[in-house]
């Protein structure tokens, strides 16, 4: 079936880099995509989102960018900082409406100060 | 910001045991939605209601009953709970119109011995 999957389980950075979380997805018709950040012990915080219409929405240090030639989501973190260590995953609208998302499986994000 | 509020964040129930979870969103959003959430699964949809009194099933809803009988407040029912049913709990809830995203509670771990 159609399924979000993330390249990276986990990824290890220091504070101050940058961070980039990718997301592939398999469904052409999907037209809205949306980076959640789920800290231990709480629900998933929406990040930011982008209609299939967009390639790149920026939001407070974050950027999303879809490629949807390659059917690629990433998110990108500008001088992360420890409180962004989460598990990050992303959701698609692969049923055409914004209640029936398809969800990744997360990438854990570790800052080491 | 939307408030989306899981009446527990942990519970312990025995086999055999009919459970209730509780949500209530302060939004006036039309769509409320249950997932669960395990290690590796990511989140699976259990129901989702578009109105009051209205409900779908989602892509798991063997052994789950909703209720919505007023806008604000989406409940979750095992009706027998099974340790199979040990788990997160997500509640959330969304705007009907447009492409938006859902907001989510913080959850509500259930264990089932």
């Amino acid at each position: 079936g159609e399924s979000v999957g993330l390249h990276l389980p986990t990824l290890s950075v220091q504070e101050g880099d940058n961070s980039i979380i990718n997301c592939a997805y398999s469904n052409s018709a999907s037209d809205y995509f949306i980076w959640y950040k789920q800290e231990s012990g709480k629900g998933p915080q929406f990040i930011i989102d982008i209609r299939s219409n967009m390639d790149k929405r920026q939001g407070q240090r974050v950027t999303v960018l879809l490629n949807k030639t390659v059917k690629h989501l990433s998110l990108q973190i500008a001088a992360t900082q420890p409180g962004d260590s989460a598990v990050y995953f992303c959701a698609e609208n692969s049923g055409g409406s914004n209640y029936k998302l398809t969800f990744g499986k997360g990438t854990l994000l570790t800052v080491n100060p | 910001d939307v408030k989306v509020t899981q009446s527990s964040r942990y519970l312990v129930k025995r086999t055999g045991e009919k459970v209730f979870l509780e949500c209530v969103q302060d939004m006036d959003h039309e769509n409320m939605f249950w997932y669960r959430q395990d290690p590796g699964l990511g989140l699976r949809l259990i129901y989702f209601s578009y109105d009051v009194k209205m409900k779908e099933k989602g892509d798991i809803p063997e052994g789950y009953s909703v209720s919505r009988e007023k806008k604000e407040r989406f409940s979750l029912i095992l009706e027998s709970a099974s340790t199979n049913q040990t788990s997160m709990y997500l509640c959330a809830s969304t705007q009907r119109t447009g492409h938006s995203p859902l907001h989510f509670g913080n959850g509500t771990r259930l264990t089932v011995t």
